[in-house]
């Protein structure tokens, strides 16, 4: 089963606007990361977040992490065209291995 | 800046070939992983490896077997290639054993005719 499951599907907002993604997990975790992918393209890695924070800022992305809630959730600012990607959270499981989230699957329009 | 590289973008097989995938990366980075990707599916890890000569079972490793004769080389062996292992196939590395950031290669997009 999903450890990291994002919400929503798919996102569509116009360039200048917000966009927001959640992801929930079942288990404790020691971190949770965002990863970006590219259309046909590799997994790149965006921000990590530690189970004792709380809110992380990179640039234009802000992620936050509820521990209680068992969530996540990644802002991004000022969206540009460029962002559109699909977003994936991932966690580790029991056995230690990364597991992802089926992703978000972002457009920005011009 | 880490690099992973796979050995090809695009690669169309057919059924019943042997199908090699290789992953090489500069950063000695001890821990790799083959992933695949299917729409609908996410990502799911096949193989990994924790040193050179040594292998894990991933979740789906029925029809797959891995290779890891050099620490910089991590290769995916189809033994005989079927249709249901059409499927973007990207290649990992991992910096400790329960870390935490990974970097992808650019993926291999495999079609089995």
């Amino acid at each position: 089963s999903q450890q990291g499951e994002e919400d929503p599907q798919a996102l569509s907002i116009q360039e200048g606007e917000n966009a927001t993604m959640n992801c929930s997990y079942k288990t404790s975790i020691n971190n949770l990361q965002w990863y970006r992918q590219n259309s046909g393209r590799g997994l790149v890695h965006l921000i990590l977040i530690r189970s004792n924070e709380r809110e992380k800022h990179s640039g234009r992305l802000r992620v936050t992490l509820d521990t209680s809630k068992k969530s996540s959730s990644l802002l991004i600012t000022a969206s540009r065209a460029a962002d559109t990607a699909s977003y994936f959270c991932a966690t580790h499981n029991q056995g230690g291995k990364l597991i992802f989230g089926q992703g978000t699957e972002l457009s920005v329009k011009p | 800046d880490v690099k992973v590289t796979q050995s090809s973008r695009y690669l169309v097989k057919r059924t019943g070939e042997k199908v090699f995938l290789e992953c090489v990366q500069d950063m000695d980075h001890e821990n790799m992983f083959w992933y695949r990707q299917d729409p609908g599916l996410g990502l799911r890890l096949i193989y990994f490896s924790y040193d050179v000569k040594m292998k894990e079972k991933g979740d789906i490793p029925e029809g797959y077997s891995v290779s890891r004769e050099k620490k910089e080389r991590f290769s995916l062996i189809l033994e005989s290639a079927s249709t249901n292992q059409t499927s973007m196939y990207l290649c990992a590395i991992g910096g400790s054993r329960r870390s935490d950031t990974q970097y992808f290669g650019p993926g291999t997009r495999l079609t089995v005719l």
